[in-house]
This record gives structure tokens, C-alpha cells and sequence, in this order.
């Protein structure tokens, strides 16, 4: 199983780029990384996933390093609604196991 | 993406009393899943309900405790047996098509 480490928390102001990292040291060479977030009272959220390339979408880039052994979520302009706990998430088995996250406050 | 639907959304129930949690989702998934979110943590997957076949609990869930449904490739039960006030959090619906979709949860309060 690929263990995944983020901080405990960060804050970004609003308007500015927010870069989560996530270390994952021991992904095999065929997992997947996963980023979801969860705002308050709500189900997950799915937000990107990537192999080894990097990856964007209309939410988020992924970047991971050459050696796949952490990669950094970027959300580049955050707002308000971008304040959650954001997930990093490598599959084992094909099941989802949460860790404690990153809480991402985004401040005016 | 797969859209799930998630009912009740949340509920108020007895100790001793049991509830049942229905997971839709409006596509055929291969993989289901239940979680449970308790209060201030983050999500522990109990399950993954095996279409025509019995779950596959994790650590520390049971069979008798948390029963599992899932008749179809579109849907799933979880029933909470026996209710405590330890029981009291959110549970999840989780389903995989491609990525990994989450429904909005259902807010057990045991009194």
C-alpha cells in the first residue's frame, strides 16, 4: 500500500495560486494518484488524478516529480469556496483510503 | 461521472433500533463502497459491497453490525443494526466508474 503524507493545514490568500503537496514515497509503478476535497458536510469531491504525466483540468493542474514519489496539487486562483480538507489518495486494491488531509483555508 | 443518490439524508433514531441507508446510482458500477465519516475525523471505509456476492468488511466492521446489500450493479444497501450513540456520524456511498464518486451522506443521530 502507497502511504500518502500532506501538512496538516494551509492558508491561501484569495486570488493566488494554492500548491498542496503530497509525498508518496512508496507508489508502485502502475498506481494512480488521487486528489479529492471535501467541503464541510458534504460527500467528497473529485478533483484530478494522475499517473505520471502531469495533468490539468477546469479545476486543478497535478504535477508529479519524475520520480513519482510526490506530486503537487494546484489550484490557481483560489476563492472562498476553495476553503475544504483536500485529499491525497493512492488507491490499494482499487479501494479509496483517507488519510487526515490537508484543511486549505483560503483567506479575502 | 456517475451520479449517486444517497436516502435518508439524515435521520434521528432509538439506541437499540436499526437503520437502513439506500445508495443508487444511475449507472452500472463494478465497484461500491460504504464509509462512515464520525464526528471532527476523516472518512474509514467500512466496506465493498460485491454485487451477488457478501461483502468485504475491513478491520474492525462486522457483518452483523453494519449488513450490506447490493443486489445490482446500480445499487446498494448499508443497515446500522443495533444503534448506540457510538453510531452517531455521516455515512458514505461510494461508487467507481473511471474515478471515484462519493454520495452526500446520510447523518445518523442515535439518542
Amino acid at each position: 500500500d502507497a502511504k500518502t503524507t500532506q501538512p496538516t493545514s494551509m492558508d491561501c490568500a484569495e486570488g493566488r495560486a494554492a500548491n498542496l503537496p503530497c509525498n508518496h514515497s512508496t507508489i508502485s509503478g502502475n498506481e494512480y494518484v488521487y486528489w479529492y476535497r471535501q467541503i464541510h458536510s458534504q460527500g467528497p469531491q473529485y478533483i484530478i488524478h494522475g499517473l505520471k504525466n502531469n495533468e490539468t483540468n477546469e479545476m486543478a493542474s497535478l504535477i508529479i516529480t519524475e520520480d513519482r514519489k510526490s506530486s503537487t496539487l494546484i489550484l490557481p486562483h483560489a476563492t472562498l469556496r476553495d476553503t475544504a480538507v483536500y485529499y491525497c489518495i493512492v488507491p490499494s486494491y482499487g479501494k479509496l483510503t483517507f488519510g487526515q488531509g490537508t484543511i486549505l483555508t483560503v483567506h479575502p | 461521472s456517475a451520479v449517486i443518490s444517497q436516502k435518508p439524508s439524515r435521520d434521528i433514531c432509538q439506541r437499540g433500533t436499526s437503520l437502513t441507508i439506500q445508495c443508487q446510482v444511475d449507472s452500472q458500477v463494478t465497484m461500491m463502497f460504504w464509509y462512515r465519516q464520525q464526528p471532527g475525523q476523516s472518512l474509514t471505509l467500512i466496506a465493498t459491497a460485491n454485487q451477488g456476492s457478501e461483502a468485504t468488511y475491513e478491520s474492525g466492521f462486522v457483518i452483523d453490525k453494519f449488513p450490506i446489500s447490493r443486489p445490482n450493479l446500480t445499487f446498494s444497501t448499508l443497515t446500522v443494526s443495533n444503534m448506540s450513540p457510538e453510531d452517531s456520524s455521516i455515512y458514505l456511498c461510494s461508487a467507481r466508474e473511471g474515478q471515484y464518486t462519493f454520495g452526500s451522506g446520510t447523518r445518523l443521530t442515535v439518542v
